[in-house]
């Protein structure tokens, strides 16, 4: 069963604009990521954010993680063309689970 | 530096056949995975392996077998294709987790067809 529900489904934008895409999960996590995947490709990390975290960034990324809530979110800033992908948020419950689970993406299309 | 390289990268199979998936990663990780990815879902987990000649099941495990018998290589067994199996298939690697899960490097996938 999928962890992470991604929303919206997908998201369209012009160059310059910020892109929002929310992630919910249902368990307790030891950390959320987020992947990033261009078409026809595997899944590249973006950023990892742990349960005891609040926000993080890197370069033009914003993450945030409210575990009350069990929700993340990812922006996008200033976002190009070549930021158009799927996104995907991932959570990782810890102890002897060894392993992620996917949520079901974002597509998000930067039109020039 | 390669990362991780699964081969082959299309196939058309025909129901009932079997076939081998191979993947490798050149990066010394102790960690490797198998996903599936259909349309409109994420990657559900199929196995795993945490080291050399260790493999566990993962989220969709029925009718498919792995093997780790190196610790650059992970191969995905399927013994008698159904079109259900029809995908993409996609292999991951990573270090041993310390303090939390390092990121999973991924493959570009292998597109299988079962008709």
């Amino acid at each position: 069963s999928q962890q992470g529900e991604e929303d919206p489904q997908a998201l369209s934008i012009q160059e310059g604009e910020n892109a929002t895409m929310n992630c919910s999960y249902k368990t307790s996590i030891n950390n959320l990521q987020w992947y990033r995947q261009n078409s026809g490709r595997g899944l590249v990390h973006l950023i990892l954010i742990r349960s005891n975290e609040r926000e993080k960034h890197s370069g033009r990324l914003r993450v945030t993680l409210d575990t009350s809530k069990k929700s993340s979110s990812l922006l996008i800033t200033a976002s190009r063309a070549a930021d158009t992908a799927s996104y995907f948020c991932a959570t990782d419950r810890g102890g002897s689970a060894r392993q992620l689970t996917f949520g079901s993406g974002t597509q998000l299309t930067v039109l020039p | 530096n390669a990362g991780v390289t699964q081969t082959p990268k299309f196939r058309v199979l025909k129901t009932g056949q079997s076939m081998t998936l191979l993947c490798a990663q050149d990066m010394n990780h102790e960690y490797m995975y198998w996903y599936r990815q259909d349309p409109g879902m994420g990657l559900r987990l199929i196995h795993y392996s945490v080291g050399e000649g260790t493999t566990a099941k993962g989220e969709v495990p029925d009718g498919y077998n792995v093997s780790r018998l190196k610790k650059q290589n992970f191969l995905l067994g399927l013994e008698s294709a159904a079109p259900s199996q029809t995908s993409v298939y996609f292999c991951a690697s990573s270090y041993f987790p310390d303090r939390g899960r390092p990121p999973q490097h991924f493959g570009d996938g292998t597109r299988l067809s079962i008709l």
